[in-house]
């Protein structure tokens, strides 16, 4: 079955960077687009982003332009998001979603991963 | 603010039917399918609802969804306890280039 597992919980102090990984399995990981979305203490989702793990290609929301960078590591089916000079309202769960399709979008998600920024 | 907007709340009795809208624009809604997740406490979002009324295999069919212009609505049908949770929808930005959601609906089970 379908099953992305990230990475632990981290908590870091403002201006650095955090490193969230997404192990994907049960599936062909370079069939299918991976997304990043995140969720702030008591609010709504945010999108992130994208990578395509085939070609490595990535579309980054213009919020998050040249503060986000998102990767994969084929041999091992993991997807990983970076973002950098961290503030603390960053704080928030980050999530790994899977793409099926462009109609058939995050059918399957991480378990997240609580990402606190705090001096 | 979020793109879509929805209502904070929701309501409903056991066995009622209750819908939940998302109004959009012309280049997110209006050109572009729907999506409905469901979150339960503490868990991350669930597939609910895609391409505007499609249930993945697993939803029952007490959940459905439609689409009208720039505005898209989940309908329970059936209320029962476990459905108090939180809804939101999505939907592809053309103007943004960017997934958009709205803000969220939180529905009560009276």
């Amino acid at each position: 079955q379908v099953q992305l597992v990230q990475s632990g919980a981290e908590v870091k102090k403002p201006g650095a960077s955090v490193k969230v990984s997404c192990k994907a399995s049960g599936y062909s990981f370079t069939g299918y687009s991976m997304h990043w979305m995140r969720q702030a203490p008591g609010q709504g989702l945010e999108w992130m982003g994208w990578i395509n793990p085939n070609s490595g290609g990535t579309n980054y929301a213009q919020k998050f332009q040249g503060r986000v960078t998102m990767t994969r590591d084929t041999s091992i089916s993991t997807a990983y998001m970076e973002l950098s000079r961290l503030r603390s309202d960053d704080t928030a769960v980050y999530y790994c979603a899977r793409e099926y399709s462009t109609s058939w979008p995050f059918d399957y998600w991480g378990q997240g991963t609580l990402v606190t920024v705090s001096s | 603010q979020s793109v879509l907007t929805q209502p904070p709340s929701a309501s409903g009795t056991p066995g009622q039917r209750v819908t939940i809208s998302c109004s959009g624009s012309s280049s997110n809604i209006g050109s572009n399918t729907v999506n409905w997740y469901q979150q339960l406490p503490g868990t991350a979002p669930k597939l609910l609802i895609y391409s505007n009324s499609q249930r993945p295999s697993g939803v029952p069919d007490r959940f459905s969804g439609s689409k009208s212009g720039t505005s898209a609505s989940l309908a329970i049908s059936g209320l029962q306890s476990e459905d108090e949770t939180d809804y939101y929808c999505a939907a592809w930005d053309d103007s943004l280039t960017s997934w958009v959601f709205g803000g969220g609906t939180k529905l009560t089970v009276l």
